[in-house]
């Protein structure tokens, strides 16, 4: 069974501009997290997003949105990029119920310049 | 402020000996605790959790301690072996939700030949 695929693997972005992060989730699984890992915060939960709805969210700005799909596959939007966006960006997805365990694709590094 | 610590960034280790990597958390809600491991370039790997209503949780090589009144957890690499040479973190949930999770920042590990 192919595990959690996000794309891209990196991305170059300059302050102000947008950017939008895409991850496929395993199949089957209907709940996709988004998570940003930096080096002094570690990883922070975003949210979480199952049948197509936001079922949880973490302390950002508005400037993070997400979106799910009617086939599980998520994508994130970060607009008017910050310098302190640099990070990376990680998507897992489970079944969906509480105590799922997690799967945790690749990452998305994104730098802002 | 960090609610779950840990408060090793590193720790080096002699293969074939235990490694112990410890996890400290602040919030007596806490219910779930897990243990994910990262290599370079990967995504997290789930590797052993804990419910609050244990003290011990085993899986071949590794075990993983919980101390309630101390809020402390610990997971034990016995024998340590160069493949677990990799970020571990620990993550904590409330009400058993794993979809949102609370994470450490990670502790290095390093298995010498």
């Amino acid at each position: 069974k192919a595990g959690v695929t996000q794309t891209p693997r990196y991305l170059i972005k300059t302050r102000g501009q947008q950017v939008t992060l895409s991850c496929s989730p395993i199949s089957g699984h209907r709940s996709v997290s988004w998570y940003q890992q930096t080096p002094g915060q570690g990883l922070q939960f975003l949210f979480e997003y199952f049948s197509e709805t936001q079922r949880n969210k973490g302390n950002f700005p508005g400037r993070f949105s997400g979106r799910q799909f009617s086939n599980s596959r998520s994508e994130m939007n970060v607009s008017t990029l910050e310098l302190g966006d640099s990070a990376l960006y990680l998507c897992a997805s489970s079944f969906g119920t509480s105590a799922d365990t997690q799967y945790f694709g690749p990452g998305t590094r994104l730098t802002v310049l | 402020d960090q609610q779950v610590k840990q408060n090793s960034p590193s720790l080096s280790v002699q293969e074939g000996r235990i490694s112990i990597l410890n996890c400290d958390y602040t919030n007596s809600m806490f219910d779930y605790f897990l243990w994910y491991k990262k290599y370079p370039a990967e995504g997290p790997t789930f590797l052993i959790s804990i419910s609050s209503i244990k003290d011990k949780n085993e899986d071949g090589r590794f075990t993983v301690f919980l101390n309630k009144s101390a809020k402390h957890l610990s997971l034990h690499i016995v024998p340590s072996q160069p493949g677990d040479s990799a970020v571990y973190f620990c993550a904590a949930s409330l009400a058993g939700n794993n979809r949102k999770l609370i994470w450490g920042l990670g502790t290095s590990l390093a298995v010498n030949p």
